[in-house]
């Protein structure tokens, strides 16, 4: 299967910093969604980009899907309790209907 | 609106016993997808069906089946459980016919344990 790498696997952060985290693959993209995971819930879809240069915004987050279409980047400005969970990305191949994920970013906001 | 609804939440099962977990969704999704989620390894996909009558396989298939019921329910059976199979579940769902781009919706996960 396709492999997406997620950097960083971990994060801790004080309450009101800024956070990036991105999601490489060696393959090429056509769609780039990133998901928010709550300890015991499933993933919850925070955006979804389509173009390559695409920039789209959600609340505080905003997501970029990379020039060259294998790479894609997550944003959270003035992090928040709330903003702690997994983070995961997911790619589209260009043909077919299956998403590959990554391996997630782990964020803790520390108040 | 109850979204994309999955049975049981959790699951104890011994080493070659069988069980089917549920899903359902009510967002008239054409596509319906079955993930399994280990530690350290993101989302892997089992099976999906592209729409209602058709299933196919997706990256990590072996041990496991799968039935569209109809357009709502898609469910995933393990015929002979092994500890291998010990994860988290998650069904999903999205509206788009296969082969198209669209987005995926979860569901809550079935928690899987095979001793």
């Amino acid at each position: 299967g396709q492999q997406l790498n997620q950097s960083p696997q971990s994060m801790f952060i004080q309450e009101g910093e800024d956070v990036s985290m991105n999601c490489t693959s060696s393959s090429i993209f056509n769609t780039w969604l990133w998901y928010k995971q709550d300890p015991g819930e499933g993933p919850v879809l925070l955006i979804a980009l389509y173009k390559a240069g695409e920039l789209t915004s959600n609340g505080r987050l905003t997501a970029q899907f990379g020039i060259t279409r294998k790479d894609s980047f997550l944003n959270i400005s003035a992090s928040i309790p709330s903003d702690v969970g997994i983070y995961f990305c997911a790619g589209q191949l260009n043909t077919g209907n299956q998403f590959y994920f990554g391996t997630g970013t782990s964020l803790t906001v520390i108040p | 609106n109850a979204g994309v609804t999955q049975t049981p939440k959790f699951q104890v099962l011994k080493t070659g016993q069988s069980m089917t977990l549920q899903c359902a969704q009510d967002m008239n999704h054409n596509s319906m997808y079955w993930y399994r989620q280990d530690p350290g390894m993101g989302l892997r996909l089992i099976y999906y069906s592209a729409s209602e009558g058709t299933t196919d396989k997706g990256e990590v298939p072996n041990g496991y089946n799968v039935s569209r019921l109809n357009k709502r329910e898609f469910s995933l059976r393990l015929e002979s459980a092994a500890p291998s199979q010990t994860s988290v579940y998650f069904c999903a769902s999205s509206r788009a016919r296969g082969g198209l781009t669209d987005t995926q919706y979860f569901g809550p996960g079935t928690r899987l344990t095979v001793l």
